[in-house]
C-alpha cells in the first residue's frame, strides 16, 4: 500500500555558513513570538523571543526578525555548526490570552561538514 | 538540579487501557501545559493550567484528562476514548509573574499503543 506521511521542510547548509529559517504566522493579533530548537527525541529548547513592538532582536549567534506587515518571522543563525542540526519551530502568542502558544510545523536544519 | 521531569520516557499501552503520564517541575512555575507531537508536525495543545485546582482545554482535549492538585505536578491521563494515542507527549511550564513569556519543556514521553 501507499505510505502517507508529513515531511518537514528541510534546509541544508554548509558548516560555517549562515542559516535563515522562515516562518509565517497566522494571527495578526499575536504580540509575542518565540523560536525553539528540538533535537531528535528531546523536548524543545528556547532559543530567542521577540515582542511585537520590536522588529529585530539579537542573541548569541542568532537573530530574529519580525515583519508584522506580512506576518513573517525569521531566525538567522550565524556560522552554523553541526550542533545546530535540529528541527526549529516558531510559535506565536497573544499575551494575556491564556498564555497559549501556537506552534508552526517546523523546519529541519541539516548542517553538512 | 532544577527542571521539568517526565516519566516514563517510553510507554506502551494496549488498546482500551487508560494510562497516566507524569510531569513534575521544581521551578516554582505557575502554569503548566501538555502538548502532543506527531511525526513531522508541530506541537498541539491538549490541556493547560495556570493555577492549582484549575485547568482549561486546549485544541485537542478529547480523550484526555488532567488534574492539578499540587503546583509542582500536572499528570495527563490518556483514556481509551482517545482514538489515536500513539504520539510524543511534551509537558511544559512557565512562571506567570516576574518571569519571561517562554515555556520550558520536559524531555517528553513517547507513548505507543500496541
Amino acid at each position: 500500500g501507499e505510505s502517507v506521511g508529513l515531511h518537514l521542510p528541510t534546509l541544508s547548509v554548509q558548516e560555517g555558513d549562515n542559516s535563515i529559517i522562515n516562518c509565517a504566522y497566522s494571527n495578526s493579533a499575536s504580540d509575542y513570538f518565540i523560536w525553539y530548537k528540538q533535537e531528535s527525541g528531546k523536548g524543545p529548547q528556547f532559543i530567542i523571543d521577540i515582542r511585537s513592538n520590536m522588529d529585530k532582536r539579537q542573541g548569541q549567534r542568532v537573530t530574529v526578525l519580525l515583519n508584522k506587515t506580512v506576518k513573517h518571522l525569521s531566525l538567522q543563525i550565524a556560522a552554523t555548526q553541526p550542533g545546530d542540526s535540529a528541527v526549529y519551530f516558531c510559535a506565536e502568542m497573544i499575551t494575556g490570552g491564556g498564555n497559549k502558544l501556537t506552534f508552526g510545523t517546523g523546519t529541519q536544519l541539516k548542517v553538512e561538514l | 538540579d532544577g527542571g521539568i521531569t517526565q516519566s516514563p520516557k517510553y510507554l506502551f499501552r494496549k488498546e482500551g487501557q487508560n494510562v497516566t503520564l507524569s510531569c513534575e517541575q521544581n521551578l516554582n512555575h505557575d502554569a503548566m501545559y501538555w502538548y502532543r507531537q506527531d511525526p513531522g508536525q508541530g506541537l498541539r495543545l491538549i490541556y493547560y493550567s495556570q493555577i492549582v485546582n484549575d485547568f482549561q482545554k486546549g485544541d485537542i482535549a478529547e480523550g484526555y484528562s488532567v488534574s492539578r492538585e499540587k503546583k509542582e505536578s500536572f499528570p495527563l491521563t490518556v483514556t481509551s476514548a482517545q482514538k489515536n494515542p500513539t504520539a510524543f507527549y511534551l509537558c511544559a511550564s512557565r512562571k506567570l509573574t516576574g518571569g519571561g513569556e517562554e515555556q520550558f519543556f520536559g524531555p517528553g514521553t513517547r507513548l505507543t499503543v500496541l
